[in-house]
């Protein structure tokens, strides 16, 4: 595709439920990122993949946070037993290489923990 | 203390005036510095990347870099309307943490008005 694509862009869970949000990246690109950006806040960084190898998992906030990339491609990050504190906008960025620093960025999902 | 320090604003300027957003960071040997502007509900977007010391100049953009003083600044020249949004200051830093994960500032909110 044209750019990063995320789904959904808005869901809505009750307390306690799992969600899974999808990212596409752009095709070709070797880095993905996942941040969460909270209300009036910049993005924090949760997790990166480089290819499908999850180098760095130390922004997630709880062992209910989880995120993949199996075949180095299209991504996932995982929420079990959702909380009202987890309700924010996740963003999915993705670039060239490591070495590139420029990360695109998709639209994001907003969740509601309800 | 945060890696990365913005003046939430908002700031306020007229058609044409010039906008300046000012951003410091914590990490003294960070290399690689952005702005992305976002509008509200919307993704970030680059619009600026700096990596030496001086101006870097694109159109009505200019970003300054001091890494003896650990500074980083966005000039908008003859702003308009369509620039009102929020604008994130992003680093990475030097030390050996992800390569190509960002650190964000809160981000200035930025009103232009006719």
């Amino acid at each position: 595709g044209a750019g990063v694509s995320q789904s959904p862009r808005y869901k809505v869970a009750k307390r306690g439920q799992d969600v899974a949000l999808r990212c596409d990246p752009i095709s070709g690109h070797v880095s993905l990122f996942w941040y969460q950006q909270a209300l009036g806040q910049g993005p924090e960084f949760l997790t990166y993949f480089q290819n499908e190898a999850q180098l760095d998992k130390s922004g997630l906030p709880s062992d209910r946070f989880f995120a993949e990339r199996p075949e180095g491609s299209v991504s996932t990050l995982k929420i079990q037993r959702t909380q009202q504190e987890d309700s924010a906008v996740y963003l999915c960025a993705s670039s060239f290489d490591g070495t590139s620093h420029i990360q695109y960025f998709g639209a994001g999902t907003r969740l509601s923990v309800l | 203390q945060k890696e990365v320090e913005q003046n939430s604003g908002p700031l306020s300027v007229p058609e044409g005036a010039i906008a300046s957003l000012n951003c410091t960071y914590s990490d003294r040997v960070s290399q690689s510095f952005f702005w992305y502007r976002q509008y509200s509900g919307k993704s970030p977007e680059l619009i600026m990347s700096i990596y030496s010391n001086g101006d870097k100049e694109d159109g009505r953009f200019t970003a300054q870099l001091n890494k003896a003083s650990q500074y980083v600044s966005l000039l908008i020249r003859d702003s308009q309307p369509s620039d009102s949004a929020t604008y994130l200051c992003a680093v990475i830093p030097g030390r050996g943490s992800t390569l190509g994960r960002l650190y964000f500032g809160r981000g200035t909110q930025l009103t232009v008005w006719p």
